[in-house]
């Protein structure tokens, strides 16, 4: 398996622009998670998913940001509008199973707005 | 309110030595704890799993302890490499139906040849 994909890997967008945010899970895996990442702050969870569904979206910092999962293959976070402050790294990971299970890991969106 | 608390100062260790870094953390019953690690510019990377019954776990050069009296895991590296210098992140989950972790800020490792 290719690993929890990714796209863009980089992205460098105006204030108030609307940023899309891409993210295939590994085959097979029904749990799908995003997360934010700071210096400040680390490695933050915004929302996760079973099976296509959200099960908790606490960790959105407001509505400006939004999650979904159309289908088992595909997951997108949005931003609109965005702000200088929403730069970050952001990941996508995903899991199978019950608890403590392991976490897999995509290379991350490095989201910069200017 | 609950807190995940790794030594945020970075550590420096000479390679051969054992590296042990910390994850402290209050007003948690986690059910697991789990390390990653992370390089510059990737994702964390899953390397040991404890569980709160389990007071020790040994993988290769690595070794976690896990005390939930102290509230406290203890992350060994045995015979350190220059390739072992990384951020590494605990991370805690608690008992429940869902697969919610929450990670620690994380403690960047630097062995020195």
């Amino acid at each position: 398996d290719a690993g929890v994909i990714q796209s863009p890997r980089h992205e460098v967008t105006e204030m108030g622009q609307e940023v899309t945010l891409r993210c295939k899970p590994i085959s097979g895996h029904d749990y799908l998670f995003w997360y934010r990442q700071t210096m400040m702050r680390g490695l933050e969870l915004l929302i996760y998913f079973n099976n296509n569904v959200p099960i908790d979206d606490s960790g959105m910092p407001e509505d400006r940001f939004s999650a979904k999962m159309p289908n088992a293959s595909f997951s997108t976070l949005k931003i609109q509008p965005s702000e200088p402050r929403d730069s970050a790294v952001y990941f996508c990971a995903s899991s199978f199973g019950s608890r403590g299970e392991t976490q897999y890991f995509g290379p991350g969106t490095r989201l910069l707005v200017l | 309110s609950q807190k995940i608390e790794q030594n945020s100062e970075a550590l420096n260790i000479q390679e051969g030595k054992t590296a042990t870094l910390t994850c402290n953390y209050t007003n948690y019953s986690p059910a697991y704890l789990q390390w990653y690690r992370q390089d510059p510019g990737r994702g964390p990377v899953f390397l040991l799993l404890i569980r709160e019954n389990e007071k020790e776990k040994r993988k290769e050069r690595l070794k976690v302890t896990f005390d939930t009296t102290l509230k406290q895991s203890l992350f060994h590296i045995t015979a350190s490499q220059p390739a072992d210098s990384a951020t590494y992140l605990c991370a805690l989950q608690t008992s429940g139906g869902y697969q919610k972790v929450t990670f620690g800020t994380g403690t960047k490792l630097q062995v020195i040849p």
